[in-house]
């Protein structure tokens, strides 16, 4: 069946670069896109960027220049980048397969010193 | 961007009652809207696809709706598992939007 399954550090400092892996199952990422949704606690969802089944990539206006999504397809992973962290990138990080039917359990990640 | 206004932000409302929340585009999104259900501590459920189309093992109790630029989800009869916050999805262009959401709540 379908899975997503978010994976980070949990903890990273400010100023520092964030890494997250989304790994798939029970779908192809040449056939499906992938999008990384955050939400900060107590708070809504913000779409942060997406790279479709063709590869091709698009970012959240506001976050883009901190920000990079790629894949590896013989891994089925989508892989997030995210630099420069601040206290308010503090959130919990999903990802989602496009059309958003499939979603991930989510990781927290908290930017602390 | 595309901005999402929904309303109201909060929704006390009493089992059996008929509930509606609404997004408002600030810009033309065709049918390009979706609604999700979350409950604390879990992801996003897509309930509306397509401003109107219940997804997959949604209740039939809910509906989408759509007039103009103003999207509405509908929840008839209300039962204890719809309390949640629902939020609605523009994906009509990049960046996506979604709306600040609402938490319907027992009166």
């Amino acid at each position: 069946q379908v899975q997503l399954k978010e994976s980070g550090p949990g903890l990273v400092q400010p100023s520092r670069t964030l890494s997250l892996t989304c790994t798939v199952s029970g779908f192809s990422l040449t056939s499906y896109g992938v999008s990384w949704v955050r939400q900060p606690p107590g708070k809504g969802l913000e779409w942060i960027a997406a790279i479709w089944s063709g590869g091709s990539t698009d970012y959240n206006s506001a976050l883009k220049s901190r920000l990079s999504i790629s894949r590896d397809t013989s891994k089925s992973q989508v892989l997030l980048k995210m630099n420069s962290l601040q206290t308010e990138d503090t959130a919990m990080y999903f990802c989602a397969r496009r059309p958003f039917d499939y979603w991930g359990q989510g990781v927290m990640v908290t930017v602390s010193s | 961007d595309i901005q999402m206004t929904q309303s109201p932000s909060s929704l006390p409302a009493s089992l059996g009652d008929r509930v509606t929340i609404t997004c408002r585009a600030s810009q033309d999104i065709g049918n390009y809207l979706r609604w999700f259900q979350q409950k604390p501590g879990k992801s996003p459920r897509l309930m509306i696809y397509g401003a109107t189309n219940l997804a997959a093992g949604v209740p039939s109790r809910f509906s989408g709706s759509r007039s103009g630029s103003d999207y509405s989800l509908t929840i008839n009869s209300l039962e204890s598992e719809d309390m949640a916050i629902y939020y609605c999805l523009q994906h009509n262009e990049y960046p996506l939007t979604f709306g600040s959401g609402t938490k319907l709540e027992i009166k």
